[in-house]
C-alpha cells in the first residue's frame, strides 16, 4: 500500500531551529504538503510544495523536497513555544483522484 | 466566513447504538472525505466522496456509513457493527483542483460508554 512515513516525535529548545522529516512512496503525487494540528482541533495547511521544485520559503518555514531519494522535511526557525503541535505530511497520488494520504504525524515539543 | 464545520464536538454512545456525525461546508467544495484518528496514529480514511451522490470506501470503511444527498453535507454514521468506535473524528473538504489543499472540521470525539 501506500505509505508516508514520519518520526513520532521530536523535542527542541526554544529559539533553535525544528527539521520534520518525511518519506512518501508515490511518484505521481503533483503536490506534497505539511499540515498542523493543534491539541483537540483539525488540521491547518501550513504550506505545500510542487513537485517539480526542490526548496520553498515562506517566512520561518523552509520545504525541502528530495524527488529522487521521495524525502520531504519541513524546518521552523527559531521555534517558538506556540510552535508545539503535530505536523503532518501528506501526499496526493492521482490514482485516488484528489484524495490525500497522510504521515502519522510528527509531535513536536518546545522546550522554554 | 466559509469554512467546514462538524457537529457535535464530543459525543457519546452506548454500545449497540448507531449514532451520525454532522459535517457541512459551505466553500462549494465537490470533494469531502472523512477521516478517523486514534492516538499515536496518524489520519485513516473512512470514506470519501467527489460529487453529490457518489461515494467511496476508504481504508476503513467497515462499520461505518455515509451519505452524500447535498454538496453541502456529508453525514457520518458510525454503526454498532464498528467494534472500536472511540476515537478522534475529522472531516475534510476540497476542491477537486490538482493543486487543491483540504480544509478540516475542529473534529467530533466520539467515547462509547
Amino acid at each position: 500500500g501506500e505509505d508516508v512515513e514520519q518520526s513520532l516525535f521530536l523535542s527542541v529548545r526554544e529559539g533553535d531551529s525544528s527539521v520534520i522529516n518525511c518519506t512518501y512512496t508515490d511518484s505521481s503525487s503533483t503536490y506534497l504538503y505539511w499540515y498542523k494540528q493543534e491539541p483537540g482541533a483539525g488540521l491547518q495547511l501550513l504550506t505545500y510544495i510542487f513537485s517539480n521544485m526542490d526548496m520553498k520559503q515562506d517566512q520561518r518555514l523552509t520545504v525541502l523536497l528530495n524527488k529522487k531519494d521521495k524525502h520531504l522535511s519541513l524546518r521552523i526557525a527559531d521555534t517558538q513555544t506556540g510552535d508545539s503541535a503535530i505536523y503532518f505530511c501528506a501526499e496526493s497520488p492521482w490514482r485516488y483522484g484528489q484524495n490525500f494520504v497522510f504521515g502519522p504525524g510528527t509531535r513536536l515539543s518546545v522546550l522554554p | 466566513d466559509g469554512g467546514i464545520t462538524q457537529s457535535p464536538k464530543y459525543l457519546f454512545r452506548k454500545e449497540g447504538q448507531n449514532v451520525t456525525l454532522s459535517c457541512e461546508q459551505n466553500l462549494n467544495h465537490d470533494a469531502m472525505y472523512w477521516y478517523r484518528q486514534d492516538p499515536g496514529q496518524g489520519l485513516r480514511l473512512i470514506y470519501y466522496s467527489q460529487i453529490v451522490n457518489d461515494f467511496q470506501k476508504g481504508d476503513i470503511a467497515e462499520g461505518y456509513s455515509v451519505s452524500r444527498e447535498k454538496k453541502e453535507s456529508f453525514p457520518l454514521t458510525v454503526t454498532s457493527a464498528q467494534k472500536n468506535p472511540t476515537a478522534f473524528y475529522l472531516c475534510a473538504s476540497s476542491t477537486r483542483q490538482l493543486n487543491t489543499e483540504a480544509f478540516f472540521g475542529q473534529g467530533t470525539r466520539l467515547t462509547v460508554v
